[in-house]
């Protein structure tokens, strides 16, 4: 059964700072793997998407590393903004049932 | 983007009573919906897997009876809770995936059971 596991399960830093979000999990027979945004009370943003034979997808300030074999994937933001606060979801999906397996998110404040 | 809307956004209604709640993909053929709900600060649980024309998939431990998912055309599935409990009371989302492999969520919708 695909566990995802992330850490930390929450983080504070102030503006500015460079900040590595993990997500890990058991299972390497994945098809992708996602992170996603989510505000409070709100739906949830596709941030970045990795497909299984991919190393690494990046968007503006956002930088997303997939390790398969060990079953690891980093979540990079540089230069962090307080807009930047919110939970940030990974999920993988698996590539035997096509199920979408979440991670309990990391929740991210940046301090002015 | 794909855009997926879910509504209500938030419906409070009494113990006994039953929601419907509506995922419509507007701008693309769904043809797999997805089903979740999120309790506080926890993580999103996969509840069914719905196909146009087909009967949902359900996952473990989720009550079909309870949680009727009706997907009768390729942009609309609703996700009905019959006789709503407080135990019932979550953030529900759905999922939308067309022709490629991103998924689209819904903004979701926060139920509460008095």
């Amino acid at each position: 059964k695909q566990e995802v596991t992330q850490i930390p399960a929450a983080l504070s830093v102030p503006e500015g700072e460079n900040l590595v979000l993990n997500c890990s999990f058991t299972d390497s027979a994945i098809y992708n793997l996602q992170w996603f945004r989510q505000d409070p009370g709100k739906g949830l943003t596709s941030l970045l998407l990795i497909q299984s034979s991919q190393r690494e997808q990046t968007s503006g300030r956002l930088n997303a590393s997939l390790d398969k074999s060990s079953g690891r994937s980093t979540l990079y933001i540089a230069a962090s903004q307080p807009g930047d606060s919110a939970t940030y979801l990974c999920a993988v999906e698996s590539s035997n049932t096509g199920k979408l397996i979440f991670g309990q998110g990391t929740t991210l404040q940046v301090k002015p | 983007g794909a855009v997926v809307s879910q509504h209500p956004s938030w419906v409070i209604c009494k113990s006994g009573t039953s929601v419907k709640i509506e995922c419509r993909s507007l701008d693309f053929q769904a043809t797999t919906m997805f089903w979740y709900r999120q309790f506080p600060k926890q993580s999103l649980m996969l509840m069914a897997t719905s196909n146009e024309g087909s009967k949902a998939t359900y996952e473990q431990g989720v009550e079909k009876d309870k949680f009727l998912i009706n997907h009768a055309s390729l942009t609309l599935s609703t996700l009905t809770v019959t006789s709503a409990h407080p135990e019932d009371s979550s953030f529900y989302i759905c999922s939308a995936r067309g022709s490629g492999e991103k998924l689209f969520f819904g903004s979701g919708t926060q139920l509460s059971v008095l």
